[in-house]
């Protein structure tokens, strides 16, 4: 079984410009959750997604949005991007919404803005 | 809101020891998951060990175990038998038991250095 996939695996992009990230969860997770851990700040909570909207979101700008497709894969979308965003952006899935199973990570996306 | 806090930045351990990473929470929900997740090198979460409120045994998952006390809002990791293959970073993470919030919360994170 393929585990959560995460593409592209770094990217490097200038200030002002946008960043889509993307993430394929495992065959049958209806959620999705990203994250982002920046250095020394742990993992701090973006968005979550399941079947198709948004369902909790983090204290995060509006600039930081995302969608997730019939299929459950989601897209990370990061406009007028900003040295602060460089990170590591780690998408998860899970199984159902209240199970508490706990999550399956990708390897992230390496994002840096300069 | 839910906080978790890992209060050792980093620790280290002899191959062969047992070490404690701790991980204290500040909750006002009764049901809630506690995790134990491993970061390597190699940037991926990899989950060690759950452990659900409202179970008062201790999860066991091999070498790993937890010490739960929830009175305490306590939950700390013990690894016995440290082998090379655990350095690496471990984060504690809560879950609320309800649907509505299903994030999970991190503490900052311990970096384990296991020594030779």
């Amino acid at each position: 079984e393929a585990g959560v996939t995460q593409s592209p695996t770094h990217l490097i992009k200038t200030r002002g410009q946008q960043a889509t990230l993307r993430c394929s969860p495992i065959s049958g997770h209806t959620s999705v959750y990203w994250y982002q851990q920046a250095l020394g700040l742990g993992l701090q909570f973006l968005l979550w997604y399941d079947e198709g909207e948004e369902r909790n979101r983090g204290n995060f700008p509006p600039r930081f949005s995302g969608r997730q497709f019939p299929n459950y894969s989601s897209e990370l979308n990061v406009n007028a991007l900003e040295l602060e965003d460089s990170a590591l952006y780690l998408c998860a899935s899970s199984l159902e919404r209240a199970g508490g199973y706990g999550y399956t990570f990708g390897s992230g996306t390496r994002l840096t803005v300069v | 809101a839910q906080t978790v806090t890992q209060s050792q930045p980093e620790m280290s351990v002899q191959e062969a020891e047992t070490v404690t990473l701790s991980c204290t929470y500040d909750t006002s929900e009764s049901d809630y998951y506690l995790f134990w997740y491993k970061q390597p090198p190699s940037r991926q979460m990899i989950l060690v060990i759950r452990q659900e409120a409202y179970k008062q045994q201790n999860a066991t998952e091999n070498r790993f175990s937890v010490n739960f006390q929830k009175a305490a809002k306590s939950f700390s990791l013990k690894i016995s038998d440290s082998q090379l293959g655990d350095a690496a970073m471990y984060f504690c993470a809560y879950r609320s038991y309800g649907g509505s919030q299903g994030n999970l919360i991190f503490g900052k994170g311990t970096k384990l250095s296991v020594k030779p």
